[in-house]
């Protein structure tokens, strides 16, 4: 089954840039997925298809694949901004999703 | 606009049977390329995926607990249903259903929390 490795923990300081990562083989050869989780909600979809927002997801939110890690990143950070964040691809020779194991962004 | 929502026990004993309810609207499950996902997480733990139904009633299954699971739907009462058999304290989670948009979960429910205690 295909492995999605994420840090547990990043942490930034308001204003400056977060990155999170998510490694896997050959990862950019896939679609990816980033889906934000706040304390007690339910998850939202924050970057789909690699780079691309859904409606309602602020500019500051981007994401890049390539190679073997995919990256979200969320430029001038907000406290607002810390959740837990999640990747996610089709894992092709299983033929179903994959997650991440999460990582949890703190803002300072 | 897309809503969807969970039901079911909010308390099983182990060995018992669960059975999950997703009550949909905004979509059709007739629709190409749409499907429901749905997905659990354990208390402080990751989101794991369990299962999907396409809307040609393709399925596909969490291969660790694909012995232990049935997703179906009734595309006219817009209703997704996922059972787990031999429920076990492990299991304890948070149960969220998932609209599907190919392999993009873009929609979620509220999730509805279960617990495994006898």
């Amino acid at each position: 089954s295909y492995v999605l490795t994420q840090p547990p923990s990043v942490s930034v300081a308001p204003g400056q840039t977060a990155t999170i990562t998510c490694g896997g083989e050959n990862i950019g050869s896939k679609s990816l997925h980033w889906y934000q989780q706040k304390p007690g909600q339910a998850p939202v979809l924050a970057v789909y298809d690699n780079s691309a927002r859904p409606s309602g997801i602020p500019e500051r939110f981007s994401g890049s694949n390539s190679g073997n890690t995919a990256t979200l990143t969320i430029k001038r950070v907000e406290a607002g901004d810390g959740a837990d964040y999640y990747c996610q691809v089709w894992d092709s020779s299983g033929d179903h999703p994959v997650f991440g194991g999460g990582t949890k962004l703190t803002v300072l | 606009q897309i809503t969807l929502k969970e039901s079911g026990p909010t308390l099983v004993k182990p060995t018992q049977t669960l059975t999950l309810t997703c009550t949909f609207s905004g979509f059709s499950l007739r629709n190409t390329a749409v499907g429901v996902s749905w997905i659990r997480q354990s208390p402080g733990k990751a989101l794991e995926w369990l299962a999907l139904i396409f809307w040609d009633d393709d399925k596909r299954y969490s291969p660790s607990l694909k012995s232990r699971l049935t997703i179906t739907k009734d595309t006219s009462k817009n209703k997704v249903v996922l059972t787990m058999t031999n429920m076990d304290p492990v299991d304890t989670a948070t149960y969220y259903c998932a609209h599907t948009s190919l392999t993009i979960m873009d929609v979620w429910g509220q999730g509805t929390t279960v617990t495994v205690s006898s």
